[in-house]
């Protein structure tokens, strides 16, 4: 158990609409990522927060947006949805920057989205 | 840009053996880490190693090792004593060491652990 939770572990949908993914990161923790896996690809960087605040910024659509709160959990909302983004989205962490271990970055399980 | 390359898509070993992994990696940042993970097929991401680029000795974590050649950038990962556990996908990852530590991933490596 990496210690980051996400919420749905799965979630089916039609096109169109608008979902919202949960991730609570370690104990501790100041930076979330998110992370798309799909087939066609790869697994893809898609947004970073650091203590509330963006910090960078991948292959993201515009139809897909972050935030990350003041207790440190984000989610992603997702909207108009497409079958192609039928994937894994992943949500990582990783400790205060510069401190021991900083680096390493927890997978939680991930949030397994299937639009149809 | 950051690239990250593995030209395994499949390995087999058999048990109790090691085995190798490769990974090449370019960037042109000068400070950088090198990870790895693994992908069983229930689908989560479990940290193996990391390996920092200016870190001396090479990386260990147990019966995993990270053969770092910094003049050819390449991090292979190395197994050793192979178990039936261990067939999963692995995937090779580069991060940069500034504030956005965005990890850039390769393709991934389907490792099958043979009895």
């Amino acid at each position: 158990d990496s210690g980051v939770t996400q919420t749905p572990k799965h979630l089916i949908t039609a096109t169109g609409q608008r979902v919202t993914l949960r991730c609570s990161p370690r104990s501790g923790d100041l930076s979330v990522y998110w992370y798309q896996q799909s087939l066609d690809q790869g697994l893809q960087f898609l947004i970073q927060y650091y203590n509330g605040e963006e910090r960078a910024k991948g292959n993201i659509l515009e139809r897909f947006s972050a935030q990350q709160f003041p207790d440190l959990h984000s989610e992603l909302n997702l909207s108009s949805l497409e079958l192609g983004d039928s994937a894994l989205y992943f949500c990582a962490s990783s400790g205060v920057s510069g401190g021991a271990n900083s680096h390493e970055q927890y997978f939680g399980p991930g949030t397994r989205l299937t639009v149809t | 840009a950051q690239k990250i390359t593995q030209t395994q898509p499949g390995m087999f070993v058999q048990e109790k053996e090691a085995v190798t992994l490769d990974c090449t990696y370019d960037t042109s940042d000068p400070s950088y880490g090198l990870f790895w993970y693994k992908q069983p097929s229930s689908g989560e991401m479990i940290f193996l190693i990391y390996q920092g680029s200016y870190d001396q000795q090479n990386a260990t974590e147990g019966r995993y090792s990270l053969n770092f050649q910094k003049a050819r950038k390449s991090a292979n990962l190395v197994i050793s004593a192979s178990q039936l556990g261990d067939s999963a996908m692995y995937f090779c990852a580069l991060g940069s060491s500034g504030s956005a530590r965005q990890l850039t991933f390769g393709s991934g490596t389907q490792l099958t652990v043979l009895p």
